[in-house]
């Protein structure tokens, strides 16, 4: 059983769309982070959000984490082909990585 | 910017031969993690260290898999009697113990080894 949940798995959009890309779980997390990844090359840090509620902008991406802190959200605005990637939500149980669960992961494609 | 470097990039092997994979994590990051991933997949926990001391391994970690962290700098992570289920990409990662703020600690992630077993 996954204990992250990611939807959509895979999503191919024109450049200038916007999209979002959802991360449910039924456990609670003290804290949830947004990674990408590029094909052979290791998963990159985007941002972490830690409080029921929170939301969190990082240029065209916004990030909100869960009232009840078992779900999160990455919408992306008018998105380009740099977006392209694998992004993966992962939920700490406790404050360390050790505790890390990865999302199943969404492929983004974006195409001119 | 030195970041967190894995060797060898691809391994091919044969079933039943056993192979190593080195991590030399950022030079002022004192934890140290493992990871598989598999295609289609997020990545799983392994192990981890702190300085030199294993503190967790998860259950996926089979008698066949031993990691070490001898001087508390770089990592080898030893596969046994490879088997075509080991094939994967394995991902080290590093960081600072956090400092006491729920959810500041930051993983940074290698490049990963590609192994492929035949």
């Amino acid at each position: 059983t996954q204990l992250l949940e990611q939807s959509p798995q895979f999503l191919s959009i024109q450049e200038g769309e916007n999209l979002t890309v959802y991360c449910n779980s039924s456990s609670v997390f003290s804290s949830l982070q947004w990674y990408r990844q590029e094909p052979g090359e290791g998963p990159v840090l985007l941002v972490t959000v830690v409080t029921g509620g929170e939301v969190k902008k990082l240029k065209r991406l916004t990030f909100q984490f869960g009232d009840a802190r078992k779900d999160s959200s990455l919408h992306i605005t008018a998105a380009q082909p740099g977006d392209t990637g694998l992004y993966l939500c992962a939920g700490a149980l406790t404050g360390t990585a050790s505790k890390l669960t990865f999302g199943t992961g969404t492929r983004l494609q974006v195409t001119l | 910017d030195t970041g967190v470097s894995q060797n060898p990039r691809h391994k091919i092997t044969k079933r039943g031969q056993n192979v190593t994979f080195r991590c030399d994590p950022i030079s002022e990051h004192n934890r140290l993690y493992w990871y598989r991933q598999t295609l289609g997949q997020g990545p799983e926990f392994l192990t981890y260290f702190q300085n030199e001391a294993q503190l967790e391994k998860s259950r996926l970690l089979s008698d066949r898999f031993s990691a070490e962290r001898p001087k508390g700098s770089f990592s080898t992570l030893e596969i046994q009697r490879t088997e075509q289920g080991d094939s994967a990409m394995y991902l080290c990662a590093s960081s600072v113990t956090p400092s006491g703020a729920r959810g500041n600690e930051k993983l940074f992630f290698g490049s990963g080894t590609q192994l492929s077993v035949l």
